[in-house]
């Protein structure tokens, strides 16, 4: 099973409200990514959990808050979003650092509004 | 540092020709190279890896890639173009130092004319 699960899959938000992304994965992976990807452009990295902790965050704004309960799962908190953060958001999991590939999740569309 | 460059962001073919798309990699250390498949407004899918075995590398739905470190380069092959094969596709090193960082080339969108 390689799967990793978003939910949900479309989300339509206003600029004052907070939501929150889901993602999930079962491999036993222990590093798990959230990626932005704007319309023909590669993903972007956001954020990286290793081993639950938080090992990398690519300066992005405090208005995304990342969460990683456990080993399984992954959340990405979203207050107050601006026009421009509209994007195809993308989680993904790995099993080890550099030598294993990342398999991605089918992403959450989000519109700010 | 690591980075991948993928030299066509366009690439036309008809179906049922061979679909070539080019990928050259920049790397300190002996690299691990992927090739993944985004259809639109879905996630991506890995078609291969190459992680220092064998050289010639076969993936899902007949695609292949043969790494050359002369030429640093990982191109992505494939006979016979299927209608279903257009999409984009990237071309990612990973950092082998331990971050954790994938690095992703800027994409090749594949168009399959009937």
């Amino acid at each position: 099973d390689t799967e990793v699960t978003q939910t949900p899959k479309h989300l339509v938000m206003g600029m004052t409200n907070k939501k929150s992304l889901k993602c999930e994965q079962h491999m036993g992976h222990r590093a798990m990514y959230w990626y932005k990807q704007k319309a023909k452009k590669p993903p972007e990295l956001m954020f990286v959990y290793s081993y639950e902790k938080l090992s990398i965050n690519e300066s992005v704004p405090s208005r995304f808050s990342p969460e990683c309960p456990n080993s399984s799962l992954l959340n990405l908190h979203l207050h107050a979003l601006q026009p421009e953060d509209s994007a195809l958001y993308l989680c993904a999991s790995s099993s080890a650092a550099g030598t294993r590939p990342a398999f991605f999740g089918q992403g959450t569309r989000l519109t700010v509004v | 540092a690591q980075s991948v460059t993928q030299l066509d962001s366009h690439v036309s073919v008809s179906e049922g020709t061979p679909v070539l798309l080019r990928c050259n990699y920049s790397s300190s250390y002996s690299p691990s190279l992927f090739w993944y498949v985004q259809h639109p407004n879905k996630g991506l899918q890995l078609l291969l890896k190459y992680t220092s075995a064998a050289t010639l590398v076969k993936g899902i739905n007949g695609f292949e890639a043969e790494f050359k470190k002369s030429e640093t380069s990982f191109h992505l092959t494939k006979p016979s173009a299927h209608m279903s094969d257009a999409a984009e596709y990237f071309c990612v090193v990973s950092d082998t130092s331990g971050t954790y960082k994938y690095i992703f080339g800027t994409g090749t969108r594949l168009k399959v004319l009937a």
